[in-house]
């Protein structure tokens, strides 16, 4: 159980473009997600939680113009990365939480890279 | 946020010696530390996890203990085997909210044969 599923696997796009990335909890409801960015051999980098039907919240540093996040449903939440520029390449994985006292559960990443 | 540190950055073992990796944390409000083990290119998966009111937490090989007056925390792993080579991650809730941390920089753990 507690299986979340991150769609795409890996991206290559040009610079300016938009991607959309999905985080989905295939059997059970997540009332929070989070979202993380790692860079090569570096840590899990904590951008935003996402609570189904508000708003993020964003970290301290994170453009929430340039990360867009949608959570629209107790089982999905999507990032969107707007207007990508090279800089932005980075491994993004997202987790998922049941709620309080919950353990996140991890999806498996998304590969970005932008030419 | 939150501030998690942890020590060493790589480590060495022989198959079947131990292996600590140590963590400290500065929010002393911090009252959920779980560390996650994850494999190249993977998911992080959780092996093992301790909460404040918890001084030690024993898993089969796999050990977490926590100094709350101190705030750091350590993950002990005894009789290693190539199989646990992977980089190994603490992280610290952020107060009393469990679903919230901060990872630590990660560890790089080989265990040679």
């Amino acid at each position: 159980g507690a299986v979340v599923s991150q769609h795409p696997s890996r991206v290559i796009c040009k610079s300016g473009t938009s991607v959309k990335i999905e985080c989905r909890s295939l059997d059970f409801q997540a009332t929070t997600m989070f979202w993380y960015r790692q860079f090569p051999k570096q840590s899990l980098m904590l951008m935003a939680t996402s609570n189904e039907g508000s708003k993020a919240t964003y970290e301290q540093g994170v453009e929430k113009d340039k990360f867009l996040i949608n959570h629209a449903s107790l089982t999905l939440s999507t990032l969107t990365v707007t207007s990508a520029h090279p800089e932005d390449s980075s491994f993004y994985i997202c987790s998922a939480t049941t709620g309080a006292d919950q353990p996140q559960h991890f999806g498996d990443g998304t590969r970005l890279s932008i030419l | 946020g939150e501030n998690v540190e942890q020590h060493p950055s790589t480590l060495s073992v022989q198959e079947g010696d131990s292996a600590v990796i140590k963590c400290t944390y500065s929010d002393s409000a911090s009252n959920y530390f779980p560390w996650y083990k994850q494999e190249l290119g993977k998911r992080p998966q959780l092996i093992i996890d301790i909460r404040s009111n918890v001084g030690e937490k024993k898993d089969q090989r796999i050990a977490v203990t926590l100094n709350k007056t101190a705030k750091h925390f350590s993950l002990h792993i005894t009789e290693t085997q190539p199989e646990d080579s992977a980089v190994y991650f603490c992280a610290a809730s952020e107060g009393y909210n469990f679903n919230k941390f901060y990872f630590g920089s990660g560890t790089k753990l080989n265990v040679k044969p």
